[in-house]
């Protein structure tokens, strides 16, 4: 356990709106990822952060925006849900020293009507 | 373009059978391979491997890497249904903060 917690686990959401996930760490990771996971296509990697204010895209970040404004919280936002954005969306942080894996939060299950 | 290829997609086995998950990759400056299991919930870590470190075992799983040939494989041996999950494979890039994820293994194991 990597001390990460997402929030909410849940979603249902209507086309159009705004949505935030949250991401909360409580062991000072530098590095943190959204990640979203749809069938036949695997973990697929929207954003990542490699330090407070410092973000980058990854493959899929069209339509999804990040903040990351204290070491703990990695904000992931779609400014205008989609239905193609319905999804299990997982965040995760890098291990720190010579173990360099990745440890994933619990997820959250955003439905986009 | 990086990528991460698995196969097979998906498997079915029974109770006491050994099986073999395989992970190609084509990546630029590779540094580590890492494998995780997946049930209905986030991926759990097995094993990383890297250029010093090319064979891990952990109880029935074992894995090892083959840099030269640019793939890995998992093997779980004596197989449970408890086994019974989604397999992923990642390749850690160097000069990156990336890790490119593979399609994953669903594996299925009947009593």
């Amino acid at each position: 356990d990597a001390g990460i917690t997402q929030s909410p686990r849940h979603k249902v959401t209507e086309t159009g709106t705004p949505v935030t996930l949250r991401c909360h760490q409580t062991e000072n990771h530098r590095y943190m990822y959204w990640y979203r996971q749809d069938p036949g296509h695997g973990l697929r990697l929207i954003h990542y952060s490699y330090g407070v204010k410092d973000t980058d895209k990854g493959e899929v970040s069209d339509g999804y925006s990040v903040s990351r404004s204290k070491t703990e919280d990695f904000l992931l936002t779609l400014e205008s849900a989609t239905s193609s954005q319905t999804s299990v969306y997982f965040c995760a942080i890098r291990g720190q020293g010579s173990v360099e894996t990745q440890y994933f939060g619990p997820g959250t299950r955003l439905l986009v009507l | 373009e990086d990528k991460v290829v698995q196969s097979p997609l998906s498997l079915v086995v029974h109770e006491g059978d050994t099986v073999t998950l395989n992970c190609s990759y084509e990546v630029t400056n590779f540094r580590s391979l890492l494998w995780y299991k997946q049930e209905k919930k986030a991926p759990t870590f097995l094993f990383m491997l890297t250029s010093s470190g090319i064979e891990k075992k952990s109880g029935r799983l074992s894995s090892i890497l083959d840099k030269k040939e640019l793939f890995s494989i998992l093997n779980i041996t004596a197989t449970q249904t408890g086994d019974s999950a989604v397999y992923l494979c990642a390749v850690h890039t160097s000069g990156t903060y990336k890790y490119i994820f593979g399609t994953g293994t669903r594996l299925k194991v009947l009593a």
